[in-house]
């Protein structure tokens, strides 16, 4: 079965700190795999997209990792903001069809 | 990228009356909408899914009667919540994909409240 597990499942820092949220996931075969900012009482909008031959993808102060062997994938936001205090949510495809598995979030708080 | 406009963003209505949510793709022509529900910290459950021009496909577990999906055009597809009861309570939101790209994008969600 496909699943796709997120850790932590919350995460409280402070401001101005960097963390990394994981993914791991057992969807095969494999296209791609999506992260997405989920802000309370709103749709998903996508921080990044990383297909199979990409390590690394950076989208501002958001970095993306992705290690297709281990099936892992993480993801690390620098110098925090408050704005930032939201679900994220890893997201695998099913290839073939567009059968989405979604892990279950982590809900980031950044306090002041 | 592209735009999906979901309405309304939040509604509140009585037990047994109907609810009907729209999804349209603002730029681009969307040739498959996907239907979630997200009860609190929850993940998103996909509904249903629906092809323009035909009908729905629906998950396990979903009533096809009480949830009807309607997808008559390239840009709009709508999600009516029939005889709605409490439990039916929920985040819904609708996702779209057009024919040049992969990616799905998501509407803002609608909050619908029984009571």
């Amino acid at each position: 079965k496909n699943q796709v597990e997120q850790s932590p499942q919350s995460l409280i820092i402070l401001e101005g700190k960097n963390c990394t949220l994981q993914c791991n996931y057992t969807v095969s075969p494999f296209s791609n795999l999506r992260w997405y900012k989920q802000d309370t009482g709103r749709g998903p909008v996508s921080l990044t997209i990383m297909t199979f031959s990409e390590n690394t993808k950076s989208n501002g102060r958001y970095t993306a990792t992705l290690d297709a062997d281990t099936k892992q994938s993480s993801l690390h936001i620098t110098a925090s903001q408050l704005s930032d205090s939201a679900s994220y949510i890893c997201v695998v495809p099913g290839a073939g069809s567009y059968q989405l598995t979604f892990g279950k979030g982590t809900k980031l708080s950044v306090i002041p | 990228g592209a735009v999906v406009s979901q309405h309304p963003s939040w509604v509140i209505c009585k037990s047994g009356t109907s609810v009907k949510i729209e999804c349209r793709s603002l730029d681009f022509q969307a040739t498959t909408m996907f239907w979630y529900r997200q009860f609190p910290k929850q993940s998103l459950m996909l509904m249903a899914t629906s092809n323009e021009g035909s009908k729905a496909t629906y998950e396990q577990g979903v009533e096809k009667d009480k949830f009807l999906i309607n997808h008559a055009s390239l840009t709009l597809s709508t999600l009516t919540v029939t005889s709605a009861h409490p439990e039916d309570s929920s985040f819904y939101i609708c996702s779209a994909r057009g024919t040049m790209n992969t990616e799905a994008f998501f509407g803002q969600g609608t909050r619908l409240t029984v009571v």
